[in-house]
């Protein structure tokens, strides 16, 4: 699976958007890209997924850019319970092969 | 939506025992389920892949002596950590992949946090 690079940690203000950066530059033609978040001491909680195509969901926007090495996590009306760890995945979807693997997350910290 | 459960949430148990960690599916049949462990401030990193009837896959560097998987029903799979050492301490993390969703989604229990004394 494509290796991904997201920034250490980014800091938003409650009730503004929260934009989280992905790049993917390896990223293959049938790998989609996954996002995830990590709220301390839990599971992690899936938040939208997708190929090329921009997608939105009641959580999240996901942005990927055209030549889809790299994409944008929209939180669009950033709260405190989202301050988390978020992860961006990239994986092949067919095969029993396909598995998550978790990169090193970007620290969302949100603040009144 | 999807729920897996994890039991315990957290265990304490004594250097040189071996303690087990439950992963259930709750309201959906696994095919698949994987093995994470965490560390403080560090990433979920993949232990194993474990398929309902069939042997867990192992990643490099992951003992399958010591972390001993069975995944016997589509909705339960197991984690026994033999002959427990303080390094073992950490926060293990299940995850299931639901059979009937037609996709590959993956829903992660919410850990089981291992303290080795």
């Amino acid at each position: 699976d494509a290796k991904t690079t997201q920034p250490p940690s980014m800091d938003c203000a409650e009730g503004r958007a929260a934009n989280l950066p992905c790049n993917h530059s390896t990223i293959s033609g049938n790998e989609y890209v996954y996002w995830y978040r990590q709220i301390h001491s839990q599971g992690p909680q899936y938040i939208i997924h997708g190929l090329k195509n921009n997608e939105t969901n009641e959580m999240a926007s996901l942005i990927i850019t055209e030549d889809r090495k790299s994409s944008t996590l929209i939180l669009p009306h950033a709260t405190l319970r989202d301050t988390a760890v978020y992860y961006c995945i990239v994986r092949v979807e067919e095969g029993t092969a396909s598995k998550l693997t978790f990169g090193t997350g970007t620290r969302l910290q949100v603040t009144l | 939506g999807a729920v897996v459960s994890q039991h315990p949430s957290w265990v304490i148990c004594k250097s040189g025992t071996s303690v087990k960690i439950e992963c259930r599916s709750l309201d959906f049949q696994a095919t698949t389920m994987f093995w994470y462990r965490q560390f403080p401030k560090q990433s979920l990193m993949l232990m194993a892949t474990s398929n309902e009837g069939s042997k867990a896959t192992y990643e490099q560097g992951v003992e399958k002596d010591k972390f001993l998987i069975n995944h016997a029903s589509l909705t339960l799979s197991t984690l026994t950590v033999t002959s427990a050492h303080p390094e073992d301490s950490s926060f293990y993390i299940c995850s299931a992949r639901d059979l009937l969703a037609g996709v590959y989604e993956q829903y992660f229990g919410p850990g089981t946090r291992l303290t080795v004394t």
